[in-house]
This record gives C-alpha cells, structure tokens and sequence, in this order.
C-alpha cells in the first residue's frame, strides 16, 4: 500500500531563517505530488505541485519554493521566513491520472516567531 | 469548480448512520463530488468521491440525486473516531485541475456515546 511521510511533524522558526520541509511517497511510482497550506481559520490553499522530476508549478506567488530532486521526494523550502509563512503544511500526492483524488500527509506545524 | 453548501455542524450517536448533506446547485456535467474529512491536527483524509452514479466504499456511501444538484455521506455506523470536519467539494477531475480542491468550512461531524 501506498504511504507518505512528511517531516518535521512541528518546528518553530524565527523570522528570516531558512526552513526546509521533507516530503516522501513509497509504494508508488510517478505520483502527482503537491504542497499545500492550511492558515489558522482558513481554507487549504495549493501552493505548488509537481507531475515530474524537476517539474514544479506553483501557484501563488510567495516567499517560499519547492524542488523535486527525485521521483517520490518533494521538498518545501525559504530562504528567508516571515511571520506570515507559519501556518499547517502538508504534502499530498495523487496517481498520474487521477488528479484530484488526493492523499494527505500527516502534515507540519510551522510557528515563525 | 461550482460551489457547494453544507451545514455547519450535526450531531450522531454512535453506532447510528451518519447522513451528511451537500447541495452543488451549479454543478457542471464534468464534475465530480469529492468527499474528505478533517480530524484536528491531521491532514485530511480522502473518503470517497462519484459522478453521477451512487458509489460505496469501506468507509462510506455517497449518493447522488439524479439531477446531480445534491449529495449525502454516509457513515452507516458512526464511531466516535469518526468525529470531524466533513468537506464536500466539486472538482474536475482531469483537464488541469491539478490538486485544485477548493475546501470551505465543511461540517463539523460530533459522534457521541
């Protein structure tokens, strides 16, 4: 069966520190992968998604940006966090073909303080 | 995506079935209705989705009217493990619509003793 994992389950970050979210898909191949974010008392927002090795789309302008450097990775990143950035993260993956069929992974509490 | 309609909350007793309404008066004849839940702190978590036809899984049931205008979830034993926000969504399911599911405020599922 197919599995995603994401890390870190919580971190609190400064403003202007760098942040890294991990994201990894096991038990199948070429998944759609996406990143999305969940502000406190407000609706899942997608912020990018990938159908592909090296392959990302995003979709809002931000201060943040995400790289797939291998078929089942997917990886959120900043350079530099604003206080806007906390909020919930989760990475999400679909089968190539089913493209809103979407599974959730457990999801990562970022507070920037 | 049309837009959808759902209570703000219901209650259940448990080992009774959970009905939970959707209307999606705008539907369009290439959407589909999506159902995810929400546990607190969890990412959510895919239920079941249909076209046109009823559809039945291990988790729930959905039922489609026929002019495709509403839907209900069902749980046909509620558990209190099953106390959540319930989302119902519209949504392509191919073209570009990638991970495009626009989650509103769902209904609060409480499930008690």
């Amino acid at each position: 069966s197919q599995t995603i994992h994401q890390w870190p389950a919580t971190l609190v970050q400064p403003v202007g520190s760098p942040l890294s979210l991990e994201c990894t898909v096991e038990g199948t191949s070429n998944p759609n992968l996406y990143w999305y974010r969940q502000a406190a008392g407000r609706g899942l927002q997608l912020l990018f998604y990938s159908v592909g090795i090296g392959q990302i789309s995003s979709e809002v302008p931000q201060n943040l940006s995400a790289s797939r450097p291998q078929d089942r990775q997917f990886i959120l990143s900043s350079k530099k966090l604003l206080l806007s950035d906390s909020g919930f993260y989760l990475c999400a993956w679909s089968i190539r073909g089913k493209r809103n069929t979407i599974y959730f992974g457990e999801g990562s509490w970022l507070t920037v303080v | 995506d049309a837009k959808t309609t759902q209570p703000p909350s219901m209650d259940c007793a448990e080992g009774r079935a959970a009905n939970l309404p959707c209307n999606h008066s705008t539907i369009s004849g290439n959407e589909y209705v999506y159902w995810y839940r929400q546990i607190h702190s969890q990412g959510p978590q895919y239920i079941i989705h249909g076209l046109k036809n009823n559809e039945t899984n291990e988790m729930a049931s959905l039922i489609i009217t026929e002019d495709r205008k509403s839907s209900t979830l069902i749980l046909p034993h509620a558990t209190l493990r099953d106390t959540a926000v319930y989302y119902c969504i519209v949504s392509l399911a191919g073209g570009t619509s990638y991970g495009k599911l626009t989650f509103g405020q769902g209904t609060i599922l409480t499930v008690h003793p």
